[in-house]
């Protein structure tokens, strides 16, 4: 168990949707970071936060959004979802965004677009 | 930004053989390279890391190698077992920004 609480572990949703996904980090971590896993295209970054401000940016869509709360859980939002859509999101949290260190996985929720 | 790209994609074995993983890295700033493995449905897990002050680190059957002039860097698997069976994905930072990985390989361990 790494300490990341990611939830739904797993959501089914038709096409022009929105979905939420929510992550809380181990606990004294301040940094979270999303990442999409598709099949064959390895962890592509999204976003991250630090907290509670954003601090980097990666691939992430203009219909997709985030954003972290003063007590540290972060939500991952989706929007007018596409078949495409359709991955593994991983939330995963650090103590710190600097120096790199490990980064601390959830389970994933994996989201299937119909 | 940085690139990472890692080869193979897919890697057979025998138990008991050694693997091999190659990773190249862009971005000369770039100096924590770290290994994470994913097992079949499973979150990624850091297996070990290396900063570009050190040139090899080892843990036990697994080792990496970083080579700073060539930007790669290496896992090494020796005596694998069917539990080494998993996808690993290799990745840089220059440390104030975000780790890029790389595709991933998928290693498979025959008994």
């Amino acid at each position: 168990d790494s300490g990341v609480t990611q939830t739904p572990k797993h959501l089914i949703t038709a096409t022009g949707q929105r979905v939420t996904l929510r992550c809380s980090p181990r606990s004294g971590d301040l940094s979270v970071y999303w990442y999409q896993q598709s099949l064959d295209q390895g962890l592509q970054f999204l976003i991250q936060y630090y907290n509670g401000e954003e601090r980097a940016k990666g691939n992430i869509l203009e219909r997709f959004s985030a954003q972290q709360f003063p007590d540290l859980h972060s939500e991952l939002n989706l929007s007018s979802l596409e078949l495409g859509d359709s991955a593994l999101y991983f939330c995963a949290s650090s103590i710190t965004p600097d120096r790199g260190g490990e980064l601390f996985f959830g389970e994933g929720s994996r989201l299937t677009v119909l | 930004g940085e690139n990472v790209e890692q080869h193979p994609s897919t890697l057979s074995v025998q138990e008991g053989d050694s693997a091999v993983i190659k990773c190249t890295y862009s971005d000369s700033a770039s100096n924590y390279f770290p290994w994470y493995k994913q097992e079949l449905g499973k979150r990624p897990q850091l297996i070990i890391d290396i900063r570009s002050n050190v040139g090899e680190k080892k843990d036990q059957r697994i080792a990496v190698t970083l080579n700073k002039t060539a930007k790669h860097f290496s896992l090494h698997i020796t005596e694998t077992q069917p539990e080494d069976s998993a996808v690993y994905f290799c990745a840089a930072t220059e440390g104030y920004s975000t780790l890029t990985f790389g595709k991933g390989t998928m290693l498979l361990v025959s008994p």
